[in-house]
């Protein structure tokens, strides 16, 4: 069984500062990790993808998160907010069973004032 | 490249009426497909995937049924609506044996 736990639901920053999305992961095999983004009314766009290779994974938009196999964590990094980011954001689990299916975390709202 | 497409983007639909929701790709062949559903302030939650023509498995029983009568089409339906079934309904692909998803544009339906 795999699950994913997003610890906060909403993350207000101010334009220019950092950003830390939390995410933390619970799977029986060696996991793939994702990072989506959406914005309002819209599908979801991938954002960066971690699956065994370098544990520090780089994505779109200065997007960046690094796999932590001994915290079981995936936490999405900004080094500077832009109020183009505002947007829900989605960290998933994805098994290595045939099926490939992905396991959403509830999401984390992010508001950037400016 | 690759495009997938959902329509339609919003529907407005009393208690009691059938539901129709589709969703094609374009630029690939054999690819999984499937549906999720979003409610209100929550995550997605997998409803169906299929891996060919005619294959569907169910992830959570409900008032939903799916079908693909092409490769690269995915539909959705209900035979008589619950206010429950309201969401932000999306469809998404990947190449078989890949686990990254690509997601269409979804479907906003309102059951009234």
């Amino acid at each position: 069984a795999q699950s994913v736990t997003q610890l906060d639901s909403h993350v207000s920053v101010s334009e220019g500062t950092p950003v830390l999305l939390r995410c933390n992961y619970s799977s029986s095999y060696s996991p793939s990790l994702f990072w989506y983004v959406q914005h309002p009314n819209k599908g979801l766009q991938l954002l960066l993808k971690y699956t065994s290779a370098a544990t520090l994974v780089k994505g779109i938009n200065g997007f960046e998160a690094e796999f932590k196999k001994s915290e079981t964590s995936f936490h999405l990094t900004k080094p500077s907010a832009h109020m183009s980011d505002a947007a829900e954001y989605f960290c998933v689990v994805s098994s290595d069973t045939g099926r490939r299916a992905l396991t959403f975390g509830s999401g984390t709202r992010l508001q950037v004032q400016p | 490249s690759q495009t997938i497409h959902q329509w339609p983007a919003t529907l407005v639909q009393p208690v009691g009426s059938p539901l129709s929701l589709e969703c094609t790709v374009e630029g690939t062949s054999n690819p999984n497909l499937y549906w999720y559903r979003q409610a209100a302030g929550r995550g997605l939650q997998l409803l169906f995937y299929s891996v060919g023509i005619g294959q569907i498995s169910s992830e959570v029983p409900q008032n939903l049924s799916a079908s693909r009568p092409q490769d690269r089409q995915f539909i959705l339906s209900s035979k008589k609506l619950l206010l429950s079934d309201s969401g932000f309904y999306l469809c998404a692909w990947s190449v078989q044996g890949w686990n990254i998803q690509y997601f269409g544009a979804g479907t906003r339906l309102s059951v009234l």
